[in-house]
C-alpha cells in the first residue's frame, strides 16, 4: 500500500495563478480532508468529503474548491493564488463510520506551497 | 465552535527527564473524539493516540502515557525518560460528529543530550 500521496511536493506560484494539488489514497477509506499548516498555528482544516459525491467546508475554505468523484481521489484547487495561501498543505484519510466513529488520520508527505 | 489549546509552545528537557505537554480542549458535544499526532523534524505527521469522550481510561504506551479527565477539558501527554529521538512538534486534536476537527497549535519539544 502506498498510503496517502500528494503531489507536487513544492510548488511557487505568481499572484492569480491556479493550481490542483492532488491527493490520493489506496486505502479505501471514507474520509478525506485537506489541512493547511503555518507556523504557531496547527492545521487548520480547508474542506473534507465524506465520500464520492459529498464535500464540505472545514474552518478555512474562503479560496480553496475540492471535488471527490472516486473514493480514492481528492483534489484541491487554488483558483486564484494569494500570497495568503503561502502554506504546507496537508492532505489525510481515514475510515469513517457516520454518527460511529472517527479513526486515526493517515497523512500525505505534504506539499510546500509559496506564492509570490 | 470547537477550540483545543495547547499552552506550552515550546519545552526544553535534557534526556532521561520526564516530561508533560498539556491539552484543553473546548467543545458543547458529549460525543468526541481526541487524538495527539507526532510531527518530527523530517515533517510527516504521525499518529500516537486516539480516545473517544465515553474512555477516561488513562493509557500507557511504553514511555508514553495519557491522562484523559472531562473534568478539567485536558487529555495531556507524558513522555516518561525522554529521549533524543522525541524531539518533535507535538498535536493535540479533537473531532465531533460534525466532522469538524480542530488541531492545537502544537508543542516544540526539544530533548537535548
Amino acid at each position: 500500500n502506498a498510503g496517502v500521496t500528494q503531489t507536487p511536493k513544492f510548488q511557487v506560484l505568481k499572484t492569480g495563478q491556479s493550481m490542483t494539488l492532488q491527493c490520493a489514497q489506496d486505502m479505501n477509506h471514507e474520509y478525506m480532508s485537506w489541512y493547511r499548516q503555518d507556523p504557531g498555528m496547527g492545521l487548520r482544516l480547508i474542506h473534507y468529503s465524506v465520500g464520492a459525491g459529498i464535500t464540505d467546508q472545514g474552518e478555512v475554505p474562503n479560496g480553496y474548491n475540492v471535488s471527490r468523484s472516486t473514493t480514492e481521489d481528492f483534489p484541491l484547487r487554488l483558483l486564484s493564488a494569494a500570497p495568503s495561501q503561502t502554506s504546507v498543505y496537508f492532505c489525510a484519510s481515514s475510515s469513517y463510520m457516520a454518527g460511529s466513529s472517527y479513526n486515526e488520520q493517515f497523512f500525505g508527505p505534504g506539499t510546500r506551497l509559496t506564492v509570490l | 465552535a470547537q477550540k483545543v489549546t495547547q499552552a506550552q509552545t515550546e519545552i526544553s528537557v535534557v534526556e532521561k527527564e520526564d516530561v508533560t505537554l498539556d491539552c484543553v480542549y473546548e467543545t458543547r458535544d458529549t460525543t468526541y473524539y481526541l487524538f495527539w499526532y507526532k510531527q518530527p523534524p523530517s515533517g510527516e505527521l504521525v499518529f500516537l493516540i486516539r480516545r473517544n469522550s465515553f474512555d477516561e481510561q488513562n493509557e500507557i504506551s511504553g514511555r508514553y502515557s495519557w491522562n484523559f479527565q472531562k473534568s478539567t477539558s485536558s487529555f495531556n501527554f507524558t513522555i516518561t525518560a525522554s529521549q533524543v529521538v522525541d524531539s518533535a512538534v507535538y498535536f493535540c486534536a479533537l473531532i465531533n460528529y460534525g466532522n469538524d476537527m480542530r488541531f492545537g497549535a502544537g508543542t516544540r519539544l526539544t530533548v537535548k543530550p
